[in-house]
């Protein structure tokens, strides 16, 4: 089955920007989302179909997608953004289409 | 408001049964496919099933085939996820999530509830 690969771990200072890799076989040619999840709740979606966002996401968050890495992108990190972010595809040719990556904890300094 | 509220969790020995239910307010609920999502402790997010809009068509995680089954009653507004046999390796947070796809090769979890903690235990 397809496998998503992501850092475990991301720190970043208030202010700067967080970025977050998901890496996969030719991940460039599937489509992207994004979630985020905070301690005790119930994930998030923050960025869908590569780099689109949906209604009340902020700007600082977006998305890219090429060759074997999609990137989420986290401008001018606030305290708030503290999180586990996962990636996730949809893999149409296997018995477990959705995949989700191993997720990435961003803490802010 | 639009949400999906989860119920129906507990604590169950292993070969026991429970039957999970979401409830969906705030939008169209028979217009969308629906999945039910894990996360075991302190691990990541695990898609187990989901549920074409009129019930005609559930896909399953190889794990819990045969097992688990996946239904909704789109005159309630509510989607249920019936688990038997369960296992110690079913401990988890189960979510009920929209299951949305603006493109034909792609397909993602909009909307999401606050789930619901199963414990498969003696």
């Amino acid at each position: 089955s397809y496998v998503l690969t992501q850092p475990p771990s991301v720190s970043v200072a208030p202010g700067q920007t967080a970025r977050i890799t998901c890496g996969g076989n030719n991940i460039g040619s599937k489509s992207v989302h994004w979630n985020q999840q905070k301690p005790g709740q119930a994930p998030v979606l923050v960025v869908y179909d590569d780099s689109d966002r949906p209604s009340g996401i902020p700007e600082r968050f977006s998305g890219s997608n090429s060759g074997n890495t999609a990137t989420l992108t986290i401008s001018r990190v606030e305290a708030g953004d503290e999180a586990d972010y996962y990636c996730q595809v949809w893999d149409s040719s296997s018995d477990h289409p959705y995949v989700f990556g191993t997720g990435t904890k961003v803490t802010v300094l | 408001e639009v949400q999906l509220v989860e119920s129906g969790g507990g604590l169950v020995q292993p070969g026991g049964s429970l039957r999970l239910s979401c409830a969906a307010s705030g939008f169209t609920f028979s217009s969308y496919w629906m999945s039910w999502v894990r996360q075991a402790p302190g691990k990541g997010l695990e898609w187990v099933a989901n549920i074409k809009q009129d019930g005609s068509e559930k896909y399953y995680v190889d794990s819990v085939k045969g097992r688990f089954t996946i239904s909704r009653d789109n005159a309630k507004n509510s989607l249920y996820l019936q688990m038997n046999s369960l296992r110690a390796e079913d401990t988890a947070v189960y979510y009920c999530a929209r299951d949305w796809s603006r493109r034909v090769d792609s397909r993602y979890f909009d909307l999401w509830g606050r789930g619901t903690l199963v414990t498969v235990s003696s």
